[in-house]
């Protein structure tokens, strides 16, 4: 089992571009979950899919971030027009369906937007 | 709003003292919480430590033990004896049994053991 997978790892952006995280949950989760780390924010919710229906996208800037999962195997995280303090660490989870179960974690996309 | 609240960091203890981290949380909008401390090791990525889906129960890895106190609304993390290789950062996470599962962190307390 190779995990959560999140590409790239890193990725640097001049403010105004877009860009484009992607996230291979764990093979037969049907959870999938995107979080965002800053310094300042710490850990915080973005959005989440469940059998790759959208349940819950509270925690997504309403302008400029998107969402997708067109299978059960990958999602998307779109930044549309970057700015500076887009920059941080994009977290990438999955888990079973059900509270009980924990979510695994990718290693994330570090976005530096310029 | 939903919230956790832990120890903040850095915490120095020296190898083979006890360690505590304090984590408390606000469940206004979760009916039945489920509480979590994950931890990253330096170079690593986030994984779970423990878990505790009932209240009153402890949960356990690696000689770290945390006891879910409904009634203090805490999940504090103890450990008798800490090692170089805890050093780490510790998170405290809220998660729901129903509905949604998405998690309310903690900040974080990023811990250093030293010899």
């Amino acid at each position: 089992n190779a995990g959560v997978i999140q590409t790239p790892r890193h990725k640097v952006t001049g403010k105004g571009q877009e860009a484009t995280l992607w996230c291979e949950p764990i093979s037969g989760h049907s959870a999938v979950f995107w979080y965002r780390q800053t310094i300042v924010q710490g850990l915080e919710f973005l959005t989440y899919f469940r059998n790759q229906a959208p349940i819950d996208d509270s925690g997504m800037p309403k302008e400029r971030f998107s969402a997708q999962m067109p299978n059960q195997s990958h999602s998307t995280l779109k930044i549309q027009s970057t700015q500076p303090q887009d920059s941080a660490v994009y977290l990438c989870a999955s888990s079973w369906t059900g509270g009980v179960y924990e979510q695994y974690f990718g290693p994330g996309t570090r976005l530096t937007v310029l | 709003g939903d919230s956790v609240t832990q120890t903040e960091g850095p915490v120095t203890v020296s190898e083979s003292e006890s360690l505590i981290i304090n984590c408390t949380y606000s469940a206004t909008s979760i009916a039945y919480p489920n509480l979590f401390w994950y931890v990253r090791y330096p170079g690593e990525g986030l994984q779970l430590l423990l878990k505790v889906i009932t209240a009153g129960q402890k949960g356990s890895s690696r000689g770290f033990e945390a006891t879910y106190n409904k009634e203090t609304t805490s999940f504090h993390l103890q450990k008798a004896s800490v090692q170089e290789s805890d050093s780490a950062v510790y998170y405290c996470a809220l998660g729901s049994n129903t509905g949604n599962y998405k998690y309310v962190f903690g900040a974080g307390t990023r811990l250093k053991v030293i010899a």
